[in-house]
């Protein structure tokens, strides 16, 4: 079965620090995509960046990118410059197919925290 | 570019009322899609539609859950003779191709 663990409940970072929030998936599939979310408070999920499997390069997304490692099942979000703004709840999520649906599975979720 | 919008935002019932959830997805988008998400967790496929197909159905969703997209267009999500563990938000996304894009979600209280 797919899987996605986010090991890092909360982080914080000061502002226009770096931050690195962390995730790992299983799955047995060649071809799927991976995505990163962003849900602030009380506001709707917002897709920030995504990574096809079949990819080497790394996706980015202006402050936004990814270190993916496909043998180890890694998928990490590295935010740059970060900003008052990026506070919020992440997922990872991992898009898989089955019977013709996409489903995404979601991680458990990193809070991250912006100090000024 | 509207976005996904989902009515009611809110919504406050008894248990054992029946409750219904519209979304309205991106136009041009084919795919739908229902999730619950609980307090501090991810959110949890629910089920799919293709146009006006019902293609995928999770095993959350019990017998007292339907949902439906007549004519490929809005979707709603009943839940019958609602229970205390069915508080959650109930978020509603759509896509054309590999990217769902979700709506505000209906956060469900049942008391």
């Amino acid at each position: 079965a797919q899987t996605v663990t986010q090991s890092q409940p909360e982080m914080s970072v000061q502002e226009a620090e770096t931050v690195t929030l962390s995730c790992t998936y299983d799955t047995s599939e060649s071809d799927y995509y991976l995505f990163w979310y962003k849900q602030p408070p009380s506001r709707q999920m917002i897709l920030v960046i995504r990574q096809e499997a079949y990819k080497q390069q790394n996706a980015t997304e202006n402050r936004f990118s990814v270190n993916f490692q496909k043998a180890a099942k890694s998928f990490s979000l590295k935010i740059s410059d970060s900003q008052l703004g990026d506070a919020a709840m992440y997922f990872c999520a991992y898009r898989y197919i089955i019977q013709g649906a996409q489903k995404l599975v979601f991680g458990q979720g990193t809070r991250l925290t912006i100090n000024p | 570019d509207t976005g996904v919008s989902q009515d009611p935002r809110h919504k406050i019932t008894k248990r054992g009322q029946n409750v219904t959830f519209r979304c309205d997805p991106i136009s041009e988008h084919n795919r739908l899609y229902w999730y619950r998400q609980t307090l501090g967790q991810g959110p949890e496929f629910l089920t799919y539609f293709q146009n006006e197909a019902q293609l995928e159905k999770s095993r959350l969703l019990s017998d007292r859950f339907s949902a439906e997209r007549p004519k490929g267009s809005f979707s709603t999500l009943e839940i019958q003779r609602t229970e205390q563990g069915d508080s959650a938000m109930y978020l509603c996304a759509s896509s054309l191709f590999s990217e769902q894009y979700f709506g505000p979600g209906t956060r469900l209280t049942v008391t």
